[in-house]
């Protein structure tokens, strides 16, 4: 039973296209999280979400949005993808509830090549 | 940018400590220090956190300087499986961010 689970795992699509890719806890937390793994294994927060409420937006494109329908999912849909694009991407959550140092959990990826 | 520096690898044999270093000399006093692990292909792992005392899990131990300006990971039976990328992190809040920097390789030789 994976605490947080991504989908697809890896993800090959052309230049130009619209894919999703989906993230679901079932811990419970409030908080989910969207980060970005380069090429250089650089690994940058992108969104945050707590509540379904939008709290953390670093310097993304716009062609990136998260939504969040529920305290249990956090999908990234990406527009007009480019080849920059192709990195992996790690969804995470947390609860911000109760003392204020709780650990992220983090799923295992995805695997997003642009051709 | 991330407020820690640790040494770009190290690595130990089997079966012994592993002992990963970290500087966070610009530490406030409501960051608490974290540390991550990823193993190839996976996700981040958590492995503990402190404030300012000393820390043990069933994972390893954290041992925080008395002035907190750095910190030590300490795996005490280190195994092949231990071989990963360990992140220390320093974090306020609870909406403050998770910044990870570039982490030490601990590799374990057999």
């Amino acid at each position: 039973d994976t605490a947080v689970s991504q989908t697809p795992k890896y993800l090959v699509t052309q230049m130009g296209n619209d894919k999703s890719i989906k993230c679901e806890q079932n811990l419970g937390h409030d908080t989910m999280y969207w980060y970005k793994q380069d090429s250089k294994k650089f690994l940058k927060i992108m969104f945050s979400y707590n509540n379904k409420e939008l709290i953390i937006n670093e310097t993304v494109p716009n062609r990136f949005s998260p939504k969040s329908p529920d305290k249990a999912h956090l999908n990234l849909h990406i527009n007009s993808l480019e080849l920059g694009d192709s990195a992996v991407y790690f969804c995470a959550s947390s609860s911000l509830d109760g003392p204020d140092n709780q650990p992220q959990h983090f799923g295992d990826g995805t695997r997003l090549s642009i051709l | 940018d991330a407020k820690t520096t640790q040494p770009p690898s190290m690595d130990c044999a089997e079966g012994r400590a592993a002992n990963l270093p970290c500087n966070h000399s610009t530490i406030s006093g409501n960051e608490y220090v974290y540390w991550y692990r990823q193993i190839h292909s996976q996700g981040p792992q958590y492995i503990i956190h402190g404030l300012k005392n000393n820390e043990t899990n069933e994972m390893a131990s954290l041992i925080i300087t008395e002035d907190r300006k750095s910190s030590t990971l300490i795996l005490p039976h280190a195994t092949l499986r231990d071989t990963a990328v360990y992140y220390c992190i320093v974090k306020a809040g609870a909406n403050s961010k998770l910044t990870f920097g570039k982490g030490i390789t601990l590799s374990v030789r057999p």
